[in-house]
């Protein structure tokens, strides 16, 4: 099985900052990485796939990238409403994600 | 528009049964390949199984290989998820996500809003 691993588990930041989450594969996974948004008692949202493609709708403030087993999910400038948890899932063989980030107002 | 609707949750003994249900709308159901995650309270996400299109193909992760099964009735644009030998360990919020593009390889964009399983005695 493929384990991710993200870092880190927990961020404090500040409107405005850069803020970049980092998932790293046990093994190659190609570009088969998505990238998710959860607030508090809602259903995740795709927010990247196939690791560096905007999902629809999708601030463009939001950035993915990377192939293999390292992968980032960047916030170029961060706003109110995206302090939350963000999951990373490979899709390369049997799906599972990373263990989460959450991002909290600093 | 897109929509996924969950039920059949609740609060079930360890050992007993129950069956999940998604309810799909809003697009072609039966040419996606569908997933069912599950959420632990206060924990992340993790992946339960998937059935292709067709339910051909199905594909479960370890922790539940063996306990549940995963089925869809495409006439009915309705996906299933069979709970057996509930352990309390299961507990959680069971979401039904759609995959997107042909198989699965791109991620889920559309989530129901989940069905809450307790396993309790």
């Amino acid at each position: 099985d493929i384990q991710l691993t993200q870092s880190p588990s927990f961020l404090s930041a500040s409107v405005g900052d850069r803020v970049t989450i980092t998932c790293r594969a046990s093994q190659g996974i190609s570009s088969y990485l998505a990238w998710y948004q959860q607030k508090p008692g809602k259903a995740p949202k795709l927010l990247i796939y196939a690791a560096s493609t905007l999902q629809s709708g999708v601030p463009s403030r939001f950035s993915g990238s990377g192939s293999g087993t390292e992968f980032t999910l960047t916030i170029s400038s961060l706003q109110p409403e995206d302090f939350a948890t963000y999951y990373c899932q490979q899709l390369n063989s049997y799906p599972s994600f990373g263990g989460g980030t959450k991002v909290e107002i600093k | 528009q897109v929509q996924l609707v969950e039920s059949g949750g609740g609060v079930v003994q360890p050992g007993r049964s129950l069956r999940l249900s998604c309810a799909a709308s809003g697009f072609t159901f039966g040419t996606y390949t569908m997933h069912w995650v599950r959420q632990a309270p206060g924990k992340g996400l993790e992946w339960v199984a998937l059935i292709s299109y067709d339910g051909d193909k199905k594909y479960y992760a370890d922790s539940v290989k063996g306990r549940f099964t995963i089925s869809r009735d495409n006439s009915k644009n309705t996906l299933y998820l069979q709970l057996n030998s509930l352990r309390p360990e299961d507990t959680a919020m069971f979401y039904c996500a759609r995959a997107m593009g042909g198989g699965y390889f791109y991620g889920s964009d559309y989530w129901g809003q989940g069905t809450l399983v307790t396993v309790s005695s």
